[in-house]
C-alpha cells in the first residue's frame, strides 16, 4: 500500500522555539494533505487542510500564524509550530490523499514535547 | 457539526469476540472507517464500509452498519492480546479522500 512518512518522529524543544514537521507521500502524489492533532487519551482533531500550490484551509480555532503550513510539492507538506509553548505538546499526524485513487493514507505521527 | 461517539473502554478475554460500537450524527456520511492505534503509534486502517452497505467481513473483522440508526460496529472474532489498542471510528462525506471526523476512540484491553 501507499506510504506516508513523517519527520521527525519525536522532537523535544524549548519553549519559544519553532519546530518544523514534514509529511511526505513516498510513492504517490498528493494534492491534498491533512494535519491532525491528538492530545493524550483523546481523539484526533483536524487542524487544517493543506493544498498543493495554494493556501491551507484552517479549522475554526486553529491559529494560522502559529501553525504555518506549506505544501510546496505534490509529495511534501510541512507544518511549522512557531514559538512553541508547552500547551502545543501533542501528537501531530498527517494524512495524504492519493491524487490517482482518492484514497487517504496516514503518516506514523510526530510527538512534540515543548519544555 | 458532525459528531461521532464511542464508548471509552472495553475489556475482553483472549479468544472471546469483541464488539466496539460507534454512533454518528451526519446523515451525509458516505464512508465509515475503523482505525487501530497502538501505543505511541500512528493510525492503521483496519477496514471501511461504504454507506450503502450493511455488512463487510474481512478475516476476523466484521463491520455492521445500521444507517437508519446511524450505528456502526466492529466485531473482532477470536480476540488476541495483540489486538489491545485504541480503536477509532471515523466518517467522511462526499468522496473517500475528504477530511475525516473521528470518534473519541475505544480502548480495547485483552486479558490472557
Amino acid at each position: 500500500g501507499a506510504v506516508v512518512s513523517q519527520h521527525p518522529s519525536r522532537v523535544i524543544c524549548k519553549s519559544g522555539t519553532s519546530v518544523k514537521i514534514e509529511c511526505r507521500s513516498l510513492d504517490f502524489q498528493a494534492t491534498t494533505m491533512f494535519w491532525y492533532r491528538q492530545f493524550p487519551k483523546q481523539s484526533l482533531m483536524l487542524m487544517a487542510t493543506s493544498n498543493e500550490g495554494s493556501k491551507a484551509t484552517y479549522e475554526q480555532g486553529v491559529e494560522k500564524d502559529k501553525f504555518l503550513i506549506n505544501h510546496a510539492s505534490l509529495t511534501l507538506s510541512t507544518l511549522t509550530v512557531t514559538s512553541a509553548h508547552p500547551e502545543d505538546s501533542s501528537f501531530y499526524i498527517c494524512s495524504a490523499r492519493d491524487l490517482a485513487t482518492n484514497e487517504q493514507f496516514f503518516g506514523p505521527g510526530t510527538r512534540l514535547t515543548v519544555l | 457539526g458532525e459528531d461521532v461517539e464511542q464508548s471509552l473502554f472495553l475489556s475482553v478475554r483472549e479468544g472471546d469476540s469483541s464488539v466496539i460500537n460507534c454512533t454518528y450524527t451526519d446523515s451525509s456520511s458516505t464512508y465509515l472507517y475503523w482505525y487501530k492505534q497502538e501505543p505511541g503509534a500512528g493510525l492503521q486502517l483496519l477496514t471501511y464500509i461504504f454507506s450503502n452497505m450493511d455488512m463487510k467481513q474481512d478475516q476476523r473483522l466484521t463491520v455492521l452498519l445500521n444507517k437508519k440508526d446511524k450505528h456502526l460496529s466492529l466485531r473482532i472474532a477470536d480476540t488476541q492480546t495483540g489486538d489491545s489498542a485504541i480503536y477509532f471510528c471515523a466518517e467522511t462525506e462526499g468522496n473517500a479522500g475528504n477530511m475525516l471526523t473521528f470518534g473519541g476512540g475505544t480502548r480495547l484491553m485483552v486479558k490472557p
